[in-house]
């Protein structure tokens, strides 16, 4: 059973389109984490985020973690084919450092 | 961050043998992580690796299945014992160092 709820599963754009990711938990982490992982790689850590209420900006790309801590977005905007991939959420847990994973959303963005 | 070395990067494997899976960190680390991540899936947490110690395993995994070595601060490895067709997969391990997580770039595992 997945702790993160992440949607959508697949999303194909045409290049300079905006896209938003959703990323939903009934539980609360002590941080909110998001990947993004090309094939034959593993995933990298694109931001991290604390704070109920955080908004962080890099670039193009601005992540949001809700009031409560459970739920939290990403927004590409003017999306461009370096931006394909699949993005995971991840969540962190108060005691123990481990991380769930939502089951990621496949990004294709088209030239 | 840290930087982990993972090797093999891929590997093709008969039923019923064993590979060995092994991450090198350039850092000294407390934890290292094992997950595993099938075909268009999410990663799973298979265990957590503290030096000094037995490993910790993820309710279905099992240490008979999945042994971990911990030798040091700086590396790990995991084995994928009386491999079948299901364990293809990719395995990954990552660490973690205060600053966010950092993962190696996988072993792609193909089990004929």
């Amino acid at each position: 059973t997945q702790l993160l709820e992440q949607s959508p599963q697949f999303l194909s754009i045409q290049e300079g389109e905006n896209l938003t990711v959703y990323c939903n938990s009934s539980s609360v982490f002590s941080s909110l984490q998001w990947y993004r992982q090309e094939p034959g790689e593993g995933p990298v850590l694109l931001v991290t985020v604390v704070t109920g209420g955080e908004v962080k900006k890099l670039k193009r790309l601005t992540f949001q973690f809700g009031d409560a801590r459970k739920d939290s977005s990403l927004h590409i905007t003017a999306a461009q084919p370096g931006d394909t991939g699949l993005y995971l959420c991840a969540g962190e847990g108060s005691n123990d450092y481990k991380l769930s994973f939502g089951a990621g959303t496949t990004v294709t963005v088209r030239a | 961050s840290a930087v982990i070395s993972q090797k093999p990067s891929r590997d093709i494997c008969q039923r019923g043998t064993s590979l060995t899976i092994q991450c090198q960190v350039d850092s000294q680390v407390t934890m290292m992580f094992w997950y595993r991540q099938q075909p268009g899936q999410s990663l799973t947490l298979i265990a957590t690796a503290n030096q000094g110690s037995e490993a910790t395993y993820e309710s279905g995994f099992v240490i008979d299945k999945f042994p971990i070595s911990r030798p040091n601060l700086t590396f790990s490895t995991l084995t994928v014992s009386n491999m079948s067709p299901e364990d293809s997969s990719i395995y990954l391990c990552s660490v973690t160092t205060g600053s966010g997580y950092t993962f190696g770039s996988g072993t792609r595992l193909t089990v004929v």
